[in-house]
């Protein structure tokens, strides 16, 4: 069955540096998501993403985030400057229909650690 | 905006017991809802969703839920819990439009005494 995968499992920073978080979403999907689940609390919408572009973004999703899709199979999710706050779990997820609810399927998600 | 509500933050229950687990929504529209299962290091996967028609929906590993819009409810339940259901769940609702994001719940633990 085709699933979503997510690298690295686990990365740990410094506060300030650069982090790229990659997914690799189900082959024939459209949307793309990232979501973010700090320890012991509930799961976040970060960003979506359709036909190259953010279609839909949260207030958490701010400046130092950004997403692309660098070629026809990964989809990243870059943070300019970790802050300790940005510490959590973060979930890739896709969908395969445009303009409908539509199951996500999640990857196993990036626990991110900043020191 | 949307928002789902778990108001059990942990469960524990007997194996073999019944589950119920409750989940209400507050969305101006036809809510789009889903249950999500996550074990423990492991990503989130999908029981059930309802987008409309029969009320009652089933899912994967025996479980149901039932949409009931006059009390916003979507409730998950399972007849006979397996110590392999202990795991967290979560509950959430989708807008239906492009986009399409999920808000989710806060989650209910849940643990299987044997």
């Amino acid at each position: 069955e085709p699933e979503v995968t997510q690298t690295p499992s686990h990365q740990v920073t410094q506060m300030g540096q650069e982090v790229i978080l990659r997914c690799v979403p189900i082959s024939n999907h459209l949307y793309f998501y990232w979501y973010r689940q700090i320890l012991g609390q509930k799961v976040e919408f970060l960003v979506s993403f359709y036909n190259n572009e953010i279609s839909e973004k949260s207030e958490i999703f701010d400046d130092q985030f950004s997403v692309e899709r660098p070629d026809g199979s990964n989809f990243t999710l870059k943070i300019r400057s970790t802050k300790l706050e940005d510490s959590a779990m973060y979930f890739c997820a896709s969908t395969g229909l445009a303009g409908t609810a539509d199951t996500q399927y999640f990857g196993p998600g990036t626990r991110l650690t900043v020191l | 905006a949307q928002s789902v509500t778990q108001p059990d933050i942990h469960i524990t229950v007997s194996e073999g017991a019944s589950l119920e687990l409750r989940c209400n929504y507050s969305y101006g529209a036809t809510p789009y809802l889903f249950w999500y299962v996550q074990s423990p290091g492991q990503g989130l996967q999908l029981l059930l969703k309802y987008f409309s028609g029969d009320t009652l929906v089933q899912g994967i590993k025996g479980f149901e839920a039932e949409f009931k819009r006059s009390q916003s409810s979507f409730n998950l339940r399972k007849p006979s819990v397996h110590w392999s259901d202990a795991a967290e769940y979560f509950c959430a609702v989708a807008k239906g439009n492009a986009g399409n994001m999920l808000t989710f719940g806060g989650g209910t633990r849940l643990m299987v005494k044997p």
